[in-house]
């Protein structure tokens, strides 16, 4: 089964930009991911989900401060012109026919 | 508007079962696959079932096969999770969630399951 690895932390200044990532391991590198975010106390809430294009999806009311790339077995969280809010945990998660795997998460701080 | 409404939660001795449900409101329920993710305690998400639309499809995360059973009322919009020998390291947060086009798209605001002597 697939395994999504990220970084445990990240941490970026008020109002700058902050590029996430989330490895697919070897031989699932074409898989389709989405990416959660979970502030501080709260339930995890969905942001996006990868196309087999290349492209996304974004949940309701997604900001359009938050973006999505892909290159080779990486994808990408960008989170622009950060805001306080933004400090949350960012998961990754993917699935294949009988089963589904979350990464690690990335704890995001905002300086 | 997708409401996801688990419950069922509590304090259970090691060894002992527990019931959790998800009710579920703003959509048709019926025609979603539904998941649950549990969250221990200062880590991060774990999968820990997926029921397919009938119910006739249901799958497990390998720590939990055996002794959870997820299943489904469509008539009454609710997702169920029966835990049983549970133990002390299924103390967690357990949130289900709404599948559309295979990810979790909606979750609800999750259950505590303590599992304690």
């Amino acid at each position: 089964q697939p395994v999504l690895t990220q970084s445990s932390s990240a941490s970026a200044s008020l109002g700058s930009s902050v590029k996430l990532t989330c490895t697919l391991s070897s031989g699932h590198s074409s898989y389709i991911i989405a990416w959660h975010q979970q502030q501080p106390g709260k339930a995890p809430r969905f942001l996006m989900k990868f196309e087999d294009s290349g492209s996304y999806n974004k949940g309701s009311g997604v900001s359009d401060r938050f973006s999505g790339s892909s290159s080779g077995a990486d994808r990408y969280l960008t989170i622009s012109n950060l805001q306080s809010e933004d400090e949350a945990d960012y998961y990754c998660e993917t699935w294949d026919s009988s089963t589904r795997v979350f990464g690690g998460g990335t704890k995001l701080t905002v300086l | 508007e997708v409401q996801l409404l688990e419950s069922g939660g509590g304090l259970v001795q090691p060894g002992g079962s527990l019931r959790l449900s998800c009710a579920a409101s703003g959509f048709t329920f019926s025609t979603y696959a539904m998941s649950w993710v549990r969250q221990a305690p200062g880590k991060g998400l774990e999968w820990v079932s997926t029921i397919s639309t009938s119910g006739g499809g249901t799958y497990y995360a390998d720590s939990v096969r055996g002794r959870f059973t997820v299943s489904r009322d469509n008539s009454k919009n609710t997702l169920y999770l029966q835990m049983n020998s549970l133990r002390a390291e299924d103390t967690a947060v357990y949130y289900c969630a709404k599948l559309i086009s295979s990810a979790c798209q909606y979750w609800g605001q999750g259950t505590l399951v303590t599992v304690s002597s």
